[in-house]
């Protein structure tokens, strides 16, 4: 199995656009989840889906920040306008079954917004 | 709710043992443990779910003190593959809380 798919690895923008991020969990999970590490604010759950459908996004910092997931194999995380602060490792995770079981993360996405 | 790991940081001599503690205030029912190394994805070690099991592979072992709300990790003679930042997950409330909240993660050093 590949495991869970991100890219980019490495996205430097300017304050102000829109960035992309995307994710391929493993082929037959069922959740998928969003974090933001950063050294002062450590590793937060953004978002988290269950069969495609946004289950918690109480983590989501603000109207900035959108995720989506269309189908069981993809998921975005969109940040429009990026700023400064937003600068930090990205990372998807996926599970296959209840909240027991584990999480599998992808290699990150680390965003530098200057 | 943020559980809180301590020690923050601890250097180690290969063949050192090392124990790290997580501890919520909520009622916990499993502790994920995962370590990541530096510019790398966390990597899952073992899941310790309400019932005070304790679990292990190798030379790590993890216990759950239901009472207490606290998970220790226990890492037995240390090897220089151990080194990174070991995070506890908790799941907090009921066995449909889907999500995990981390700790501030513990930074492991072994020097040879």
């Amino acid at each position: 199995d590949a495991g869970v798919i991100q890219s980019p690895r490495h996205e430097v923008t300017e304050m102000g656009q829109e960035v992309t991020l995307r994710c391929k969990p493993i082929s037959g999970h069922n959740s998928l989840f969003w974090y933001r590490q950063t050294m002062m604010r450590g590793l937060e759950l953004l978002i988290y889906f269950n069969n495609n459908v946004p289950i918690d996004d109480s983590g989501m910092p603000e109207d900035r920040f959108s995720a989506k997931m269309p189908n069981a194999s993809f998921s975005t995380l969109k940040i429009q306008p990026s700023e400064p602060r937003d600068s930090a490792v990205y990372f998807c995770a996926s599970r296959a079954g209840g909240p027991t079981d584990t999480q599998y993360f992808g290699p990150g996405t680390r965003l530098t917004v200057l | 709710q943020q559980p809180v790991q301590s020690p923050q940081a601890v250097i180690l001599r290969e063949g050192e043992d090392a124990v790290i503690n997580c501890s919520s205030s909520k009622a916990l029912y499993s502790v994920h443990w995962y370590r990541q190394k530096h510019g790398e994805a966390p990597v899952f070690l073992m899941i310790l779910l309400k019932g005070g099991e304790q679990k292990g592979h190798d030379k790590i072992s993890a216990s759950f003190n239901e009472k207490k709300q606290q998970s220790s990790l226990y890492l037995t003679a240390s090897q220089l593959s151990y080194s990174g930042t070991y995070f506890c997950g908790t799941q907090v409330g009921s066995s449909n809380t889907g999500k995990l909240i981390f700790g501030q993660g513990t930074t492991l050093q072994v020097k040879p």
